[in-house]
């Protein structure tokens, strides 16, 4: 079974750009969650999405947005690009419907914003 | 709000030691997550402790969680190179308002093992 992919695995942006990042879950996942991870920082909740509605947002400006898509996969858009953007961005999948809830991570999108 | 909080942040230690990583979360819940970060990498999923008293070992490290003291550890034995890493806890926790499902994560704890 695949795992969680996301692309791409490196973006170099400039300041005031837009950045979109993707993500495809795993066959019957439902659940993705986007993370960011700045340099030597902890794991930020960004977004979560469900069945193809956003469920819950973390403490992120409205540039940071996505959607999900039909068949589960997911995008994260960052528009009005900042310096503090440059992080690793992780999408995560689960599957709510099993007790465990655990979470499946991808490779991530590492983002500079020059 | 839930919080979690890791101790040590960073970890020092020789090859041969035990240390253990302790995971103190703020509010009820029965679901807690280890992973590991290796330096640029994404995260792998180490344990999933699902009950109180739960206890599972994988090699050198053991994690256990004591759901009433909302504590949870991460022990390494004879500690070796390889283990070199970040650690992360994650707390599973079901919002009783909305019935949201967040997952909220430690601060992490970066192991350095000295041969």
């Amino acid at each position: 079974e695949a795992g969680v992919t996301q692309s791409p695995t490196h973006l170099i942006k400039t300041r005031g750009q837009q950045a979109t990042l993707r993500c495809s879950p795993i066959s019957g996942h439902t659940s993705v969650y986007w993370y960011q991870q700045a340099l030597g920082l902890g794991l930020q909740f960004l977004l979560w999405y469900d069945e193809g509605e956003e469920r819950n947002r973390g403490n992120f400006p409205p540039r940071f947005s996505g959607r999900q898509f039909p068949n589960y996969s997911s995008e994260l858009n960052v528009n009005a690009l900042e310096l503090e953007d440059s992080a690793l961005y992780l999408c995560a999948n689960s599957r709510l419907a099993l007790s465990k809830y655990e979470q499946y991570f991808g490779p991530g999108t590492r983002l500079t914003v020059t | 709000e839930l919080k979690v909080e890791q101790n040590p942040l960073f970890l020092s230690m020789q090859e041969g030691k035990n240390y253990t990583i302790y995971c103190d979360y703020s509010t009820t819940s029965d679901r807690l997550y280890w992973y590991r970060q290796d330096p640029g990498k994404s995260l792998e999923s180490l344990f999933v402790l699902l009950s109180n008293g739960a206890v599972k070992q994988e090699g050198r490290l053991m994690a256990s969680l004591d759901t009433k003291a909302r504590l949870s550890t991460l022990h390494i034995t004879a500690a070796v190179h390889d283990l070199s890493a970040t650690y992360f806890c994650a707390v599973g926790w079901r919002q009783t308002t909305s019935g949201t499902y967040k997952y909220i994560f430690g601060t992490g704890t970066r192991l350095k093992v000295l041969a």
